[in-house]
């Protein structure tokens, strides 16, 4: 069975915060992809990152960075210095086979 | 850089009644999805599709559903005799894939309709 758990519901947090989203799955293939989505309220779903599970080198990007454990299924996302716009519903999906897998979404609240 | 865009953005209809959604991928892609999200969840897997076949459907998609994408462009989603629990967004996506196997593309989604059935 394919699953991801986003068990953050809501995070608050104040500007220039760091704030962790995290994200753990569960998978039986050995041969998958791990994706984080953004959902503004205008509701378009917007990509930010793509990883397989043969790579868990870290990524940053800008104030953004995603750790990658395979050991512990998880793929959590960091933003740093964390600002008003970064406001969203923050998705995590596993992907294989032309299906994705959501998480429920964490929705971060970032105030002024 | 056009992406994939969605028609109509909003519908509110009466149950019972049929809809219709249009929805157009990225020029070059070849694969194009549907997905429902209800408040406060993750999008669902509906459909997708390769070109004009459509390859799988989730059991989601009732007898009521129906999706189509006769020249492999854009796609409609119908979904006849609307009900209540059918009002969610409606989220099409589409990537451009390549060989088979379990390589997995980034899928781009477009901004969603959304349903609210009466």
């Amino acid at each position: 069975a394919q699953k991801v758990t986003q068990a953050q519901t809501e995070i608050s947090v104040v500007e220039k915060e760091d704030v962790t989203l995290d994200c753990v799955y569960e998978t039986r293939d050995t041969t998958y992809y791990l994706f984080w989505y953004k959902q503004p309220p205008s509701g378009e779903l917007v990509f930010l990152i793509r990883r397989n599970s043969f790579d868990e080198q870290n990524e940053i990007s800008g104030r953004y960075s995603w750790n990658f454990q395979k050991s512990t299924s998880s793929f959590n996302f960091t933003i740093t210095a964390s600002q008003v716009v970064d406001s969203a519903v923050y998705f995590c999906a596993l992907g294989n086979f032309n299906k994705f897998y959501f998480g429920s979404g964490t929705k971060l609240n970032v105030k002024p | 850089d056009t992406g994939v865009s969605q028609d109509p953005r909003h519908k509110i209809t009466k149950r019972g009644q049929n809809v219709t959604f249009r929805c157009d991928p990225i020029s070059e892609h070849n694969r194009l999805y549907w997905y429902r999200q209800t408040l406060g969840q993750g999008p669902e897997f509906l459909t997708y599709f390769q070109n004009e076949a459509q390859l799988e459907k989730s059991r989601l998609l009732s007898d009521r559903f129906s999706a189509e994408r006769p020249k492999g462009s854009f796609s409609t989603l119908e979904i006849q005799r609307t009900e209540q629990g059918d009002s969610a967004m409606y989220l099409c996506a589409s990537s451009l894939g390549s060989s088979g196997g379990s390589y997995q593309e980034t899928q781009y989604f477009g901004p969603g309709t959304r349903l609210l059935v009466l």
